[in-house]
């Protein structure tokens, strides 16, 4: 079964923190994106990557970065957490080949507080 | 203010009735995605339409794509309780996937 993984379900860091969000994905897919999830704001992308070492800022990338190192693995990075980061976090990817047509396989989601 | 509406907000129903949510923009999207998001899980892609006018059929599920391709239902058929979560669309237009802000449904036993 392919499958989009995050690292936690759920974490909760205080204010300032540096925050760690790991996404791996088994599918050889080159497009991973993030997102975050709010009640009444639908999911709004903060990055994407369409290859190895390669990022582009979606609609809210301020207080956040990401890495992309290896072709499985996307990360984002909080560089120093605020309680309006709380929110849930969501991966996804999807094939190059497929483009947008197709939608995208999303992982569990981490869902972070920040206190 | 969301580029894609779906109404409504939120809605609750017996087991056994049959619903539709919608989900509508001024745009126009080369395709269109509903997904299902459980409570503490990822969205999970049910279905794309891509031709105006199409409709897909999934069990009881059945999807329909606006002639003009700004819009989308979802009808439900005999509602179950399984069938509770969180209905998202997602239109994609060149490079760029934009997401409702969903439905939820609850079906009650």
């Amino acid at each position: 079964d392919v499958k989009v993984t995050q690292s936690s379900r759920y974490l909760v860091k205080r204010t300032g923190e540096k925050v760690f969000l790991e996404c791996v994905q088994d599918m050889d897919h080159e497009n991973m994106f993030w997102y975050r999830q709010d009640p009444g704001l639908g999911l709004r992308l903060i990055y994407f990557s369409y290859d190895v070492k390669m990022k582009e800022k979606g609609d809210i990338p301020e207080g956040y970065s990401v890495s992309r190192e290896k072709k499985e693995r996307f990360s984002l990075i909080l560089e120093s957490a605020s309680t309006n980061q709380t929110s849930m976090y969501l991966c996804a990817s999807n094939s190059l080949s497929q483009g947008l047509f197709y939608g995208y396989t999303f992982g569990s989601g981490t869902r972070l507080t920040v206190v | 203010t969301q580029l894609l509406e779906q109404s409504p907000q939120f809605l609750s129903i017996q087991e056994g009735e049959n619903l539709t949510v919608y989900c509508n923009s001024s745009s126009v999207f080369s395709s269109l995605q509903w997904y299902r998001q459980e409570p503490g899980e990822g969205p999970v892609l049910l279905v794309t339409v891509v031709t105006g006018g199409e409709v897909k059929k999934l069990k009881r599920l059945t999807f329909q794509f606006g002639d003009a391709r700004k819009d989308s239902s979802l009808h439900i058929t005999a509602a179950q309780p399984g069938d509770t979560g969180l209905y998202l669309c997602a239109g994609a237009q060149n490079n760029d996937m934009r997401f409702g802000a969903g439905t939820r449904l609850t079906v009650k036993p």
